[in-house]
């Protein structure tokens, strides 16, 4: 157990519709960040929140909105889903801002399946 | 800006022999390197990374990982192949607010 916990763990929805992926991290770490994995793409880093304001934003599509709360738990939003979104989607964390040689803690994962 | 790149999407090799799974970067700063390994079906798990001062860096599981400047690489060695080693191993340098990730090495461990 790495301590980012990621619920749920695997999704089936149908094209259009909107879900949720939510991450606790590692207690005391204040950074969220969120990464897509797919074979094609790899990993694609989307977004970071630190203690509760977006710090950074990668290849994040306009569908998709994420927001960390005050006990520092993240959500990922994605709707208008396509078949393209179907993907792993990771939640990591750190300690840390921006700076320093900190490493991230990662979750297991939720996949998501569009059909 | 930085970037990674992995030299060789699959590397086979036998239980008992040399690992060797190869790294390059792109970094206008000195760098912070990491090399993580994904098991099937799960997250992300942290094997090293090189921050500053000794080159050679070693990580869990036998691993470890010298940090060449001159040749800007960052090669992931272990002496002998285990079975359990056999999963998926990404590089990773620290660009501004993320890590950026290699397209991964799938390393294959056969008996």
């Amino acid at each position: 157990d790495s301590g980012v916990t990621q619920t749920p763990k695997h999704l089936i929805t149908a094209t259009g519709q909107r879900v949720t992926l939510r991450c606790s991290p590692r207690s005391g770490d204040l950074s969220v960040y969120w990464y897509q994995q797919s074979l094609d793409q790899g990993l694609q880093f989307l977004i970071q929140y630190y203690n509760g304001e977006e710090r950074a934003k990668g290849n994040i599509l306009e569908r998709f909105s994420a927001q960390q709360f005050p006990d520092l738990h993240s959500e990922l939003n994605l709707s208008s889903l396509e078949l393209g979104d179907s993907a792993l989607y990771f939640c990591a964390s750190s300690v840390a801002g921006t700076g320093g040689g900190y490493g991230y803690t990662f979750g297991s994962g939720t996949r998501l399946t569009v059909v | 800006a930085q970037s990674v790149t992995q030299l060789g999407s699959h590397v086979s090799v036998s239980e008992g022999a040399l690992v060797l799974l190869r790294c390059n970067y792109s970094s206008s700063v000195p760098p912070y390197l990491f090399w993580y390994v994904q098991y099937p079906n799960q997250g992300l798990q942290l094997l090293l990374k090189y921050t500053t001062g000794a080159t050679l860096v070693k990580g869990i599981n036998g691993f470890e990982a010298e940090f060449k400047k001159s040749e800007t690489s960052f090669h992931l060695t272990k002496p002998s192949a285990h079975m359990s080693d056999a999963a998926e191993y990404f590089c990773a340098v620290k660009g501004t607010g993320k890590l950026i990730f290699g397209q991964g090495t799938t390393l294959q461990v056969k008996p």
